[in-house]
């Protein structure tokens, strides 16, 4: 089972709301990353977790903060977002640092 | 630091020809390369990778690539284009980022149109 599931798919918030991203996967991976893809563009790194720990945050805003409560779960917290953060956030694990990437089906955020 | 390069942003085959999607790369270390596939509204799905070893290097969906180092290349073919294979490509090397984790880094991409 290579599968990684992202809830929700689809998400509208205003620049007031706070929303939460969910990411899980169950291959035992120890690496998890989140990832902004806007249209037409190839995705951008913003965080990476290696065994439940931060290290890389991409001088990503603060109003975007992940946390990883496990090894099988990886959540991206979003507060007082801006219009320009409407994109396809994409969630990946892999078995170790070195190994490929699996990624889920994404959640399409728009912000209004 | 790392760097992908992809020849060409659309290509258009027809159904049942050769599909040929150029990928570059810059790196100061052994690279691994990576193929991924994105369907329209979907993730990325990983097509093949090179790491070490045979250069020739076969992928889901008959798609396959070949590392040639001295070109910094691995050009993605599949003999025999599908409807199906009608999708953005993405070319990505690994940066060996060790401790500090591993950081994949995509070309702009190349989207493929099959004609029938």
């Amino acid at each position: 089972d290579t599968e990684v599931t992202q809830t929700p798919k689809h998400l509208v918030m205003g620049m007031t709301n706070k929303k939460s991203l969910k990411c899980e996967q169950h291959m035992g991976h120890r690496a998890m990353y989140w990832y902004k893809q806007k249209a037409k563009k190839p995705p951008e790194l913003m965080f990476v977790y290696s065994y439940e720990k931060l290290s890389i945050n991409e001088s990503v805003p603060s109003r975007f903060s992940p946390e990883c409560p496990n090894s099988s779960l990886l959540n991206l917290h979003l507060h007082a977002l801006q219009p320009e953060d409407s994109a396809l956030y994409l969630c990946a694990s892999s078995q170790g640092l070195a190994s490929e990437q699996y990624f889920g089906p994404g959640t399409r955020l728009t912000v209004t | 630091a790392q760097s992908v390069t992809q020849l060409g942003s659309h290509v258009s085959v027809s159904e049942g020809a050769l599909v040929l999607l150029r990928c570059n790369y810059s790196s100061s270390v052994p690279p691994y390369l990576f193929w991924y596939v994105q369907y329209p509204n979907q993730g990325l799905q990983l097509l093949l990778k090179y790491t070490t070893g045979a250069t020739l290097v076969k992928g889901i969906n008959g798609f396959e690539a070949e590392f040639k180092k001295s070109e910094t290349s691995f050009h993605l073919t599949k003999p025999s284009a599908h409807m199906s294979d009608a999708a953005e490509y993405f070319c990505a090397v690994s940066d060996w980022g060790g401790a500090a984790g591993n950081k994949l880094t995509f070309g702009g991409g190349t989207r493929v149109l099959v004609k029938p």
